[in-house]
């Protein structure tokens, strides 16, 4: 079982749709979330952090449930630029230090 | 600054070849990574260096060798490539535990 999981997609959404993807994590150690945009032949790119008490930035919002170890990630009015894959990562103090990475969730917006 | 820097962007080898893909940052980041992506799998990590002069194994080393040349510098070397090898190579780096990774463009490399 990969250590960070997340459903592959794809999201195929119309703009101005609402959607959320999550992120299971099973490492209990971990204390660092984050959400990475990749584009197609591209490197991933921080799209946020994902904190404990949850953070918005404009029409993204990220949530952590520590209880039942995974992250969320919000897309609110989505547009045609939104279309993109999402990797959640997720690392563990202590030693060294190795972010895991789920494999992406591919989000198609469509007009 | 320019950030995280991968050469060469594309390399074409033949089975048994041997080459070094370079990387550097020029943020004075302490640790630094290299993964290969390929379809469907994500990023599995290859190598990582903790720190300058050190270096470990990731999930997917067999095949490939490293150098932390010093702090800016981590290169990974093919002794001799294999098909499987055939992958998107990303480097990345971190200033402290807990950060955000800064990833390069990647090198994209097959072999036939």
């Amino acid at each position: 079982r990969k250590e960070v999981e997340q459903d592959p997609g794809p999201f195929n959404v119309p703009e101005g749709a609402t959607v959320a993807f999550n992120c299971t994590y099973s490492n209990s150690a971990s204390q660092s979330f984050f959400w990475y945009r990749q584009d197609c032949r591209k490197e991933p790119k921080l799209l946020m952090s994902v904190y404990s008490s949850g953070n918005e930035d404009g029409r993204f919002t990220a949530q952590l449930n520590r209880a039942s170890q995974y992250i969320s990630l919000l897309i609110r009015d989505s547009k045609l630029s939104d279309s993109a894959t999402y990797l959640c990562a997720t690392g563990a103090s202590g030693g060294s230090y190795i972010p895991t990475f789920g494999r992406g969730t591919s989000l198609i917006v469509h007009p | 600054n320019a950030g995280v820097t991968q050469t060469p962007k594309f390399q074409v080898l033949k089975t048994g070849q041997s080459m070094t893909l370079q990387c550097a940052q020029d943020m004075n980041h302490n640790s630094m990574y290299w993964y290969r992506q390929d379809p469907g799998m994500g990023l599995r990590l290859i190598y990582y260096s903790a720190s300058e002069g050190t270096t470990d194994k990731g999930e997917v080393p067999n095949g490939y060798n490293v150098s932390r040349l010093n702090k800016r510098e981590f290169s990974l070397r093919l002794e001799s490539a294999a098909p499987s090898q055939t992958s998107v190579y990303f480097c990345a780096s971190i200033l402290l535990q807990g950060d955000e990774q800064f990833f390069g463009p990647g090198t994209r490399l097959t072999v036939l």
